[in-house]
């Protein structure tokens, strides 16, 4: 049953404390993306990886960090640096970066407390 | 002027009738577009995707697209009150980085009993 999974569905930060956002995909696609959606606005990218071992910032980097050691997994930081974490994280991938739809994993709701 | 501009809505439709969607965007070299459908609390799903002038139909849905004019639409035949969702529009966009999938606010569909 191929897909995309996040983990986990809701999760709850304190000041100060830096978490990590899972997503694994076994469609077997090279680009792997994550975007933040916030209430009344559009899907903000943050930042993407076209293959193992590579990844660019997207739009709203800042305060955010990445790995792609394997071709599976994308997983996504946030730090005590993002100063209004709070939002819907958003995973996808595509077959690559060129003009390939990509499809979304079911999301992580964080919330800062 | 936003890269890709959609009346936020909501658009209120009676059940049986046809509902469109219309999406604006800025860069005239785009190439690719895309429907995503998204339900409150969930992540977007990909329900159409076109690339050239012209209609593309799938079941209930058409998507139509005018290069000339830069909009893109989405019509729903025989609304459902399953349909009501938001509808998000995305463009590919060419960027000194590479191709960046942009989306639009989305537009909030209702269909009525």
């Amino acid at each position: 049953d191929g897909g995309i999974t996040q983990s986990p569905k809701y999760l709850f930060r304190k000041e100060g404390q830096n978490v990590t956002l899972s997503c694994e995909q076994n469609l077997n696609h090279d680009a792997m993306y994550w975007y933040r959606q916030d209430p009344g606005q559009g899907l903000r990218l943050i930042y993407y990886s076209q293959i193992v071992n590579d990844f660019q910032k997207g739009d709203i980097a800042e305060g955010y960090s990445v790995s792609r050691e394997k071709k599976e997994s994308f997983p996504l930081t946030v730090t005590s640096a993002q100063k209004n974490p709070t939002a819907f994280y958003l995973c996808a991938s595509s077959r690559d970066r060129g003009y390939n739809e990509q499809f979304f994993g079911p999301g992580t709701r964080l919330t800062v407390l | 002027q936003k890269e890709v501009e959609q009346n936020s809505g909501p658009l209120s439709v009676p059940e049986g009738a046809i509902a469109s969607l219309n999406c604006t965007y800025s860069d005239r070299g785009s190439q690719s577009f895309f429907w995503y459908r998204q339900y409150s609390g969930k992540s977007p799903e990909l329900i159409m995707s076109i690339y050239s002038n012209g209609d593309k139909e799938d079941g209930r849905f058409t998507a139509q697209l005018n290069k000339a004019s830069q909009y893109v639409s989405l019509l729903i035949r025989d609304s459902q009150p399953s349909d009501s969702a938001t509808y998000l529009c995305a463009v590919l966009i060419l960027t000194g980085g590479g191709n960046k999938l942009t989306f639009g606010t989305g537009t909030q569909l209702k269909v009525e009993l």
